[in-house]
């Protein structure tokens, strides 16, 4: 089983609130990812990270925004809850060499914003 | 045009047929490609890396044609725990950084 965690898995809450969205892995990894997904739907990237002090935007925009002080936790924050902002947000995490290695997934968090 | 195409399916079959997937990408400079799986409302897991000579994990073969740019994922003798979405993973080396592309993913329905 892979070592990387989210929380909270679901989050029911009101517009306007700021929420965090926690992603932790144990394993050393040098680059996360955050990725949305609407259900059936494919996966957009939304934020990377190569490294510590290194973030990215992903291809698809978001008013989302991320921090990377520590190579384990990779926060995603939205300042501003929207039900726009319904959707799963998957995390995730490989090694930044060599280039062959799989990218590990947390469970997610079920964001419903009302 | 994405930078990598699947069928989105739904793919129905019965159980204990044979079920090939595609998947094409446009990045010639593509280096290394995987198939994963996700079941529904889970998270995406590794199902198995393609190497450039083909490989095999029990019923599951994939297949790479660099020349064409598609890889393929064969299944045999479906059950109907294979049943999933089975998304295409294509990684491109830019920049000395590792970009990690998924497709939009096939959805196999085994039917009993």
């Amino acid at each position: 089983e892979a070592d990387i965690y989210q929380t909270p898995r679901y989050l029911v809450i009101g517009t306007g609130k700021k929420i965090t969205l926690e992603c932790s892995q144990t394993m050393g990894h040098d680059k996360m990812y955050w990725y949305q997904q609407d259900p059936g739907m494919e996966l957009h990237l939304i934020h990377y990270s190569y490294g510590v002090n290194s973030t990215e935007k992903g291809d698809l925009s978001s008013e989302s925004t991320v921090s990377r002080i520590r190579t384990e936790h990779f926060p995603l924050t939205l300042e501003s809850a929207r039900p726009s902002h319904t959707s799963q947000y998957l995390c995730a995490s490989s090694e930044r060499a060599p280039l062959n290695t799989e990218a590990f997934f947390g469970q997610g968090t079920r964001l419903t914003v009302v | 045009r994405k930078e990598v195409e699947q069928d989105p399916g739904p793919f129905n079959v019965p159980e204990g047929a044979t079920v090939a997937f595609n998947c094409t990408y446009s990045n010639s400079a593509s280096q290394s490609f995987f198939w994963y799986r996700q079941d529904c409302r889970k998270e995406p897991k590794l199902l198995m890396s393609v190497y450039s000579s083909g490989n095999e994990d029990g019923r599951f073969t994939a297949q790479l044609n660099r020349a064409s740019q598609y890889i393929s994922l064969l299944i045999r003798d479906s059950k109907l725990s294979d049943s999933a979405t089975y998304l295409c993973v294509v990684n491109v080396l830019s920049g000395g950084y590792q970009k990690v592309t998924f497709g939009t993913g096939t959805k196999l329905q085994v039917i009993p």
